[in-house]
């Protein structure tokens, strides 16, 4: 069974201040995405990452894949409060089947 | 709509009574597949409909699960004779095919008393 697992479970900060959350797997996965989830809605998609090493940018938010594909990470530049979510991981393998880790919830206050 | 819509939104019912759940996928998204997220949980994956054929199931949690789609279009989760532990918010999402992103639905919360 695939697991992922991430890092921390909860978080809260301040508004401006770094962030970055992990998700780590013993297994290799061969692409990796990241959800965004808000209270009451279904997970957004923020970033597919497919290649080991390989690293995204969107605004603010950097995201990498680990060398291996076990791992990553998703690094937030000066938090604001509309940042705030469930930071979900999720790998998927050969086929259609994703595994979701259980989630980073992210608070940025004011 | 432009996304994958789900319905009802909010259902609460009984111990021992069925639900159905519905989902209605974007247009033209060939792949459908259910999820459920307990609390405090991640996603659990329950079953995949390419087209109107399931060829996995083993999601599904007990036979008391069975799921349905039809014209290649919306879908339904039935539950039967439904217990506490059922209790989660169902997500349904769809993708263009097999292995493309998929889009999610706000889900259903359900509550059994």
């Amino acid at each position: 069974t695939q697991l992922l697992e991430q890092s921390p479970q909860f978080l809260s900060i301040q508004e401006g201040e770094n962030l970055t959350v992990y998700c780590n797997s013993s297994s290799v996965f061969s692409s990796l995405q990241w959800y965004r989830q808000e209270p009451g809605e279904g997970p957004v998609l923020l970033v597919t990452v497919v290649t080991g090493g390989e690293v995204k940018k969107l605004k603010r938010l950097t995201f990498q894949f680990g060398d291996a594909r076990k791992d990553s990470s998703l690094h937030i530049t000066a938090a604001q409060p509309g940042d705030t979510g469930l930071y979900l991981c999720a790998g998927g393998g050969s086929n259609y089947k994703l595994t979701f880790g259980k989630g980073t919830l992210l608070t940025v206050n004011p | 709509g432009a996304g994958v819509s789900q319905s009802p939104s909010n259902k609460v019912t009984e111990k021992g009574k069925d639900v159905e759940l519905r989902c209605d996928p974007i247009s033209g998204h060939t792949a459908l597949y259910w999820y459920r997220q307990r609390l405090g949980q991640g996603l659990e994956f329950l079953i995949y409909f390419q087209g109107n054929s399931a060829p996995d199931k083993s999601g599904l949690p007990s036979d008391r699960f069975s799921a349905e789609r039809t014209g290649e279009s919306v879908s339904t989760l039935t539950i039967q004779r439904t217990q506490q532990e059922d209790s989660a918010v169902y997500l349904c999402a769809s993708s263009i095919f097999q292995g493309s992103p998929q889009h999610f639905g706000d889900g259903t919360r359900l509550s059994i008393l």
